[in-house]
């Protein structure tokens, strides 16, 4: 069975870096594309990017570019979001999820989510 | 890339019918027939329920269903349950091969 497992909450300080992880199993991980979506507290669902699993192709929200980068690692069949210069604007729920139809947005299955804490 | 939008909340009363509709662009909704819809209780991951506008996934009631004229997308749930007391989203593919999700609606069951 499909299954998404995201790495533990975090709690970072102003101006730093994380770096969550999304590991998946249950299905042929190159196959399909991981988009990355947020959610802070209260608030509305936040696409972040996506990457296609197979060949690494990512494309990001004009909102996070080059202050996120998503990657993965095929052999461990696991995707990362590494989020930099973080504010306490940051502080939300992560969520991975996966597109069941190339980059269309069918998001299938998704992960547990990982709540970032940024605070001083 | 501005969200798409939705009504904050929607309510409706046991076995009453609701719509909650999903405004966009010629470059998102209009543009393509790639909108989804997701289903989430608090606390929790979203679920699909809709996409491609109208496919539900296996598993799905047939109480909910999708569509689309223009520039907007929208989503009924018939038969409304106290389980469907939730918030949706919808989410949509966009010109630039990004997603934009909507503001969010909250159905509550009266």
């Amino acid at each position: 069975q499909v299954q998404i497992v995201q790495s533990g909450a975090e709690v970072k300080k102003p101006g730093a870096s994380v770096k969550i992880s999304c590991k998946a199993s249950g299905y042929t991980f190159s196959l399909y594309a991981i988009h990355w979506v947020r959610q802070a507290p209260g608030q509305r669902l936040e696409w972040m990017g996506w990457i296609t699993s197979g060949n690494g192709n990512t494309k990001y929200s004009q909102k996070f570019q080059g202050r996120v980068t998503i990657a993965r690692d095929t052999s461990a069949s696991t995707a990362y979001m590494e989020l930099n210069s973080l504010t306490s604007e940051d502080t939300a729920v992560y969520y991975c999820a996966r597109d069941q139809k190339g980059i269309r947005g069918y998001f299938d299955y998704w992960g547990q989510g990982t709540l970032l804490t940024v605070s001083s | 890339q501005s969200a798409l939008t939705q009504p904050a909340s929607v309510s409706g009363s046991p076995g009453q019918s609701i719509t909650i509709s999903c405004t966009g662009t010629s470059s998102d909704v209009g543009g393509f027939n790639f909108v989804s819809w997701y289903q989430q209780h608090p606390d929790k991951a979203p679920r699909l329920i809709i996409y491609d506008v109208s496919n539900r996934p296996s598993g799905v009631s047939n109480r909910f269903s999708g569509s689309k004229s223009g520039n907007t997308a929208s989503l009924t749930i018939s038969g409304l349950q106290a389980e469907d007391e939730a918030d949706y989203y919808c989410s949509s593919y966009t010109s630039t091969s990004t997603q934009v999700f909507g503001t969010g609606a909250k159905v509550t069951v009266l």
